[in-house]
């Protein structure tokens, strides 16, 4: 009964190839995000949804598309994958709606380690 | 822009000692809510304490606690009695509705 979920846990790769990291959150949850962790452990958000709508888009490649098929889930897709896209990807959810309260807690997933060669 | 800083990359602390986190912020907005979140060896982003901006008292959380000053924009985190499992890296945090910014993280050491 995990809260947020994520699969792959791990995931090695080819430069090039395209993949995908699926998220889902059992808490009944309005709002997910991606977020990246890069080697030096600095945490960066790349996007937020609520309830299925993209709220958040941050500078990131267009190679990055988030995909929310209902407001459990959240997956990441990403096309021609770079070396640089290697790191470790977090979804996470939180409570709140758009015209709700202020900076609600927000709940991670166990993180998604993707190596690029 | 908001901005959160942690000026402290590294700490380290003997076991069953108190440590203080540093952690400074930089925001224009007057509501908001600050974190501060575990990451242990095994990737876990674990909550450890949360603060409600308009709220005057600090918040405590068994051994963790915080001293939240609005004016000064700080707010650091305390560990009492510090314990080997507290060894990870600590992130601060702001957060505004869906707007979430970390700060770099301070990896805490404890010593046996």
């Amino acid at each position: 009964d995990t809260a947020v979920s994520q699969t792959p846990k791990y995931l090695v790769t080819q430069m090039g190839n395209d993949k995908s990291i699926k998220c889902e959150q059992n808490l009944g949850h309005d709002t997910m995000y991606w977020y990246k962790q890069d080697s030096k452990k600095f945490l960066k958000i790349m996007f937020s949804y609520n309830n299925k709508e993209l709220i958040i888009n941050e500078t990131v490649p267009n190679r990055f598309s988030p995909k929310s098929p209902d407001k459990a889930h959240l997956n990441l897709h990403i096309n021609s994958l770079e070396l640089g896209d290697s790191a470790v990807y977090f979804c996470a959810s939180s409570q709140s709606r758009i015209s709700g309260r202020a900076g609600e807690t927000q709940y991670f997933g166990p993180g998604t380690r993707l190596l690029v060669l | 822009a908001q901005t959160v800083t942690q000026s402290q990359p590294e700490m380290s602390v003997q076991e069953a000692e108190t440590v203080t986190l540093s952690c400074t912020y930089d925001t224009s907005e007057s509501d908001y809510y600050l974190f501060w979140y575990k990451q242990p060896p095994s990737r876990q982003m674990i909550l450890v304490i949360r603060q409600e901006a308009y709220k005057q008292q600090n918040a405590t959380e068994n051994r963790f606690s915080v001293n939240f000053q609005k004016a000064a924009k700080s707010f650091s985190l305390k560990i009492s009695d510090s314990q080997l499992g507290d060894a990870a890296m600590y992130f601060c945090a702001w957060a505004y509705g869906q707007n979430f910014v970390f700060g770099p993280g301070t990896r805490l050491s404890v010593l046996p």
